[in-house]
């Protein structure tokens, strides 16, 4: 069973719009971390945001925020006012006792 | 500039061959790993150490082999017993692996192609 979900597989928006990429998790364990990382085309894994699974607290970093929903198991992340830059394969992942990763969500940001 | 590096950038095999890709570190880590990715998948572990001189299978060992001599380096070997080896390689490490709150730093990949 995939323990990290991602139902979009890919995302086109034009610049300025919001994107928010979807993230469902499943693990046993009470204690666990959630991590979202950035892939752009040259291809090294870019750590963007992290979460404890006893902080429901939403925030919101620069453009980046995030809402995280224990009762749903879910880990959804927000890029406002996108740019050209973020152009990027977006993954979420899980930290029980190992680090899992969901399948991406390519994101395109059009000019 | 601490960070992780991963050479060659570009790797091309001819099938039967065995060929290691290289991982250095300087971030002070104790664990490293080791990922494989596949056009349109997630990541998926390959090995991993945790200090030097040990090392685990992840979830897709077979055909792979790994080193940890050094805290710095976490070679993998991909042998001619990977049956589909070409795929994206990332290499990782972190302050340890039980923390399941410490976040992984990647290096910039190797793309290995079996011609």
């Amino acid at each position: 069973a995939q323990k990290v979900t991602q139902a979009q597989t890919e995302i086109s928006v034009v610049e300025k719009e919001d994107v928010t990429l979807d993230c469902v998790y499943e693990t046993r364990d009470t204690t666990y971390y959630l991590f979202w990382y950035k892939q752009p085309p040259s291809g090294e894994l870019v750590f963007l945001i992290r979460r404890n699974s006893f902080d429901e607290q939403n925030e919101i970093s620069g453009r980046y925020s995030w809402n995280f929903q224990k009762s749903t198991s879910s880990f959804n992340f927000t890029i406002t006012a996108s740019q050209v830059v973020d152009s990027a394969v977006y993954f979420c992942a899980l930290n029980d006792y190992k680090l899992s990763f969901g399948a991406g969500t390519t994101v395109t940001v059009r000019a | 500039d601490g960070g992780i590096t991963q050479s060659p950038k570009y790797l091309f095999r001819k099938e039967g061959q065995n060929v290691t890709l290289s991982c250095e570190q300087n971030l002070n880590h104790d664990a490293m790993y080791w990922y494989r990715q596949d056009p349109g998948q997630g990541l998926r572990l390959i090995y991993y150490s945790q200090i030097v001189n040990d090392f685990q299978k992840g979830d897709i060992a077979e055909g792979y082999s790994v080193s940890r001599e050094k805290k710095e380096s976490f070679p993998l070997t991909v042998t001619s017993a990977q049956k589909n080896p070409t795929a994206f390689y990332l290499c990782a490490s972190s302050r340890e692996t039980g923390g399941v709150n410490n976040e992984q730093f990647f290096g910039p990949g190797t793309r290995l192609t079996v011609l």
